[in-house]
């Protein structure tokens, strides 16, 4: 079947310095990704999506790249805070509306 | 702010027992679904349900069952809990289609555990 997955299970930084997290996705008919950020003991947040007729898209020091052609998706964020640590997941839209998860990146951020 | 609910945050219930888990959203969503997650499994669809009184089995339906009676409502039952059904269960809601108001919203989760 069709699946999404992350690049990396873990992702080290050091605070101030950009973070990137990539993901694969394997169905070139999905139109819609999201990203969402998870912490400890809650459910997963709203990071940030895109539609597949865009490239990229910016939101408060958050960046998502969408590169269609190898099916490549990655968060990007800005001057990585303590905050920023948690576990982050893209997921793929399905024609019928179902969310498809890849297992997830846990940032770590260095002080 | 719009909300997904989950009734429970912790759970521990005893094998054989059966289990409801109640979700409720606020925000008039056509769509909510029912994922469990599992360390180094990610999240994986049980159940969703994109209408009152519709449902549709999910990745790993077996044994769940769901209810759907009103709009902002939906329920996962496990009928007959078993020790592999320990979980983090989270409820989700979106629009129809989705990709508004920040595409799916998700509840805290109910962690439970079946002994």
């Amino acid at each position: 079947g069709e699946s999404v997955g992350l690049h990396l299970p873990t992702l080290s930084v050091q605070e101030g310095d950009n973070s990137i997290i990539n993901c694969a996705y394997s169905n070139s008919a999905s139109d819609y990704f999201i990203w969402y950020k998870q912490e400890s003991g809650k459910g997963p947040q709203f990071i940030i999506d895109i539609r597949s007729n865009m490239d990229k898209r910016q939101g408060q020091r958050v960046t998502v790249l969408l590169n269609k052609t190898v099916k490549h998706l990655s968060l990007q964020i800005a001057a990585t805070q303590p905050g920023d640590s948690a576990v982050y997941f893209c997921a793929e839209v399905s024609n019928d509306y179902k969310l498809s998860f890849g297992a997830g990146t846990t940032v770590t951020v260095r002080a | 702010d719009v909300k997904v609910t989950q009734s429970s945050r912790y759970l521990v219930k005893r094998t054989g027992e059966k289990v409801f888990l109640e979700c409720v959203q606020d925000m008039d969503h056509e769509n909510m679904f029912w994922y469990r997650q599992d360390p180094g499994l990610g999240l994986r669809l049980i159940y969703f349900s994109y209408d009152v009184k519709m449902k549709e089995k999910g990745d790993i339906p077996e044994g769940y069952s769901v209810s759907r009676e009103k709009k902002e409502r939906f329920s996962l039952i496990l009928e007959s809990a078993s020790t592999n059904q320990t979980s983090m269960y989270l409820c989700a809601s979106s629009t129809n289609p989705p990709g508004t108001l920040g595409g799916y919203t998700f509840g805290s989760g109910t962690r439970l555990t079946v002994v």
